[in-house]
């Protein structure tokens, strides 16, 4: 069975400081995918990034960074300079499947940017 | 604004009652997709439909059923209500099952009281 698991349930930090989300993910697929949502205060899962298993390079996106270790089976997303746009809470998944299909997610991590 | 719309943004019934929730996919959009979100259980996959054929399910309750019209839309319908029950209900769609990137619409919060 595959298992995503997000030990923080809320972090605090002051604007313009760095803030990494952790998830650590089992699975007993060799190919597999890791996805990164974002659930702003109004509710709507915005999609973040996807990665195969067997990609892994670390990938940024302007303030948004990625690290993906599979010897570690961690799928890091860190925000440098965070902004109070940044509040959100954060969702790590997995798919097993070819596409996404049964999703499954983490507990998800509140993040609280302070002005 | 996803493309995705959902019906109703908000429901709230008794225990026992049965509930339909409607979404509409984004055009060209093939596949929908089902999740519930509640602060026991958290982001859980229920059902996906592609074409109107279910494609794979996930922890969805027997009182649970889904389906898929020949317009794309589609209907989660919920039965026997449990105080439970009360979760956001998120419709998602994509391309087909083979596209990496689903989009949310923005839920039904239901609250079954």
């Amino acid at each position: 069975a595959q298992k995503v698991t997000q030990a923080q349930t809320e972090i605090s930090v002051v604007e313009k400081e760095d803030v990494t989300l952790d998830c650590v993910y089992e699975t007993r697929d060799t190919t597999y995918y890791l996805f990164w949502y974002k659930q702003p205060p109004s509710g709507e899962l915005v999609f973040l990034i996807r990665r195969n298993s067997f990609d892994e390079q670390n990938e940024i996106s302007g303030r948004y960074s990625w690290n993906f270790q599979k010897s570690t089976s961690s799928f890091n997303f860190t925000i440098t300079a965070s902004q109070v746009v940044d509040s959100a809470v954060y969702f790590c998944a997995l798919s097993e499947a070819r596409g996404n299909e049964k999703l499954t997610f983490g507990t998800g991590t509140r993040l609280t940017i302070i002005p | 604004d996803s493309g995705v719309t959902q019906t109703p943004k908000h429901l709230i019934t008794a225990t026992g009652q049965r509930v339909t929730l409607r979404c509409s996919p984004r055009s060209g959009d093939l596949s929908v997709y089902w999740y519930q979100q509640s602060l026991d259980q958290g982001l859980q996959f229920l059902i996906h439909y592609y074409n109107g054929e279910e494609r794979a399910k996930g922890n969805i309750l027997e009182r649970f059923s889904a389906q898929q019209f020949p317009d794309l839309h589609s209907e989660l319908n919920l039965s026997s209500l449990e105080l439970g029950d009360s979760a956001l209900y998120f419709c998602a769609s994509s391309v087909d099952p083979t596209a990496w990137k689903q989009y949310f619409g923005p839920g039904t919060r239901l609250t079954v009281l």
